[in-house]
């Protein structure tokens, strides 16, 4: 089974509709993070959470919300979905007291908004 | 705050050829430079990364990578490269003051080709 599973793998949606991203991860892994992927621009982080209590905005925050909901539970949400929110997002893990600075990626949610 | 630069957005090779995938970064504080390889319809799996000590590096499936700081390059290499390499590469940075947090490049897709 994978270490961190995302849900769903495909979603097109319609603008101004909320969505939900989920994200799940069986390493133990206190460190989470959401990224989206734009051809030409890598990888852009969207929120990262050190802990189930804290949360932090990253590069790219606006028009997205994030919950944990358990260590091993991390959500993005849309909350009024826009054209340009159409990308490929990933979440990602890591842990502070283990191999140093290594992030541990899904396989991705491939996200079409109309 | 950090960057990083990956000049090339495509590198076009013959199957046991050797490649070279630059990447050069940008900031004021000791960092942590990573290679991701991300392949067709999946996440992203790390390749090698530097943390301290030698400046070269030795990864997964005969890539490696060399530290250097008066260049702030970290390119990536591999004397002889299989048709199984063909993916997108990412190179990525972390600072030591703000750990866990990756800036990634844009990516260079490689292509290996018979």
């Amino acid at each position: 089974d994978a270490d961190v599973t995302q849900t769903p793998r495909n979603r097109i949606t319609k603008t101004g509709k909320r969505i939900m991203l989920e994200c799940s991860q069986t390493k133990g892994h206190d460190r989470m993070y959401w990224y989206r992927q734009d051809p030409g621009l890598g990888l852009r982080l969207i929120y990262y959470s050190f802990d189930v209590k804290d949360i932090n905005k990253g590069e790219i925050s606006d028009g997205y919300s994030v919950s944990r909901q358990a260590q091993a539970k991390f959500s993005l949400s849309l909350e009024s979905a826009i054209p340009n929110q159409t990308a490929l997002y990933f979440c990602a893990t890591s842990d502070p007291q283990g191999e140093t600075e290594t992030q541990y990626f899904g396989p991705g949610t491939r996200l079409l908004v109309l | 705050a950090q960057s990083v630069t990956q000049l090339d957005s495509q590198v076009p090779v013959f199957e046991e050829a050797p490649v070279e995938l630059r990447c050069n970064y940008s900031s004021s504080v000791s960092v942590y430079l990573f290679w991701y390889v991300q392949y067709p319809n999946q996440g992203l799996q790390l390749l090698l990364k530097y943390l301290s000590g030698s400046t070269l590096v030795k990864g997964i499936n005969g890539f490696e990578a060399e530290f250097n700081k008066s260049q702030t390059s970290f390119h990536l290499r591999k004397p002889s490269v299989h048709i199984s390499d063909t993916a997108e590469y990412f190179c990525a940075v972390s600072d030591l003051g703000t750990a866990s947090k990756l800036t990634f490049g844009t990516g260079t897709r490689l292509q290996v080709t018979l």
